[in-house]
């Protein structure tokens, strides 16, 4: 059982946007804006979409965005591409004394 | 370009111990945290700890806490994670990645990852 809470999957057609949300408690998501997104494609690493809830490091489209509302986070892609489908995964730092960084279940992304 | 390059496969028996290497370039090796993230086959990430490459100061998962050991070579810029005891719940694919605890909370880049298999 991961520490925040993803959707399994979500599905989009091409051009689409879709949201992933990211759920977690006032220790992790709720309390720091230091919430960081993941993509990672099958066999390759996780690479890094956004940063400090928001932030895009350079070279990823901004059709990536992130946000926060309360405990929950959220990833949205904007105009979907057949490219986008991968497996993305939330983190969040944690104040929890058993670890520092907790990460999402993460979600499976299906473009139709 | 910042890389990260680990040690390649390995396959261990159960109790013994595995040692991944992870050898940074194109940034100072000092200047960030290197932290391991392991990933079981079909599973999610799930993060195991950090060492400061500045000053050696390391802050590890509390379920792994005796049994993982994460070390540096500054002359080398690599940073090490040592597990041992292993069992077969600790076959996965491990990586290692620049920063994720202080000045820098989040993951990037990451290494390829190296694939540790514990079967008798």
């Amino acid at each position: 059982q991961s520490a925040l809470t993803q959707p399994a999957s979500v599905s989009g057609s091409p051009g689409q946007s879709i949201t992933i949300s990211c759920t977690g408690t006032s220790s992790d998501v709720g309390g720091y804006n230091y919430v960081s997104w993941y993509q990672q494609h099958p066999g390759k690493a996780p690479k890094l979409m956004i940063y400090d809830v928001s932030n895009r490091p350079s070279g990823v489209s901004n059709r990536f965005s992130g946000s926060k509302s309360g405990n929950t986070a959220s990833l949205t892609i904007s105009g979907l591409q057949a490219e986008d489908e991968a497996d993305y995964y939330c983190s969040s730092y944690t104040s929890s004394s058993t670890l520092h960084v907790v990460f999402g279940g993460g979600t499976k992304l299906t473009v139709l | 370009q910042v890389q990260l390059v680990q040690s390649g496969a390995e396959v261990k028996k159960p109790g013994a111990s595995v040692k991944v290497s992870c050898k940074a370039s194109g940034y100072t090796f000092t200047s960030y945290g290197i932290s391991w993230v392991r990933q079981a086959p079909g599973q999610g990430l799930e993060w195991m700890g950090w060492i400061s490459a500045y000053n050696g100061n390391t802050n590890y998962a509390q379920k792994l806490q005796g049994r993982v050991t994460m070390t540096t070579d500054t002359s080398t810029s690599t940073a090490y994670m040592e597990l041992r005891s292993l069992r077969s719940d600790d076959t996965a694919v491990y990586y290692c990645a620049r920063g994720g605890v202080g000045a820098t909370p989040w993951f990037d880049p990451w290494g390829q990852g190296t694939l540790v298999t514990v079967s008798s």
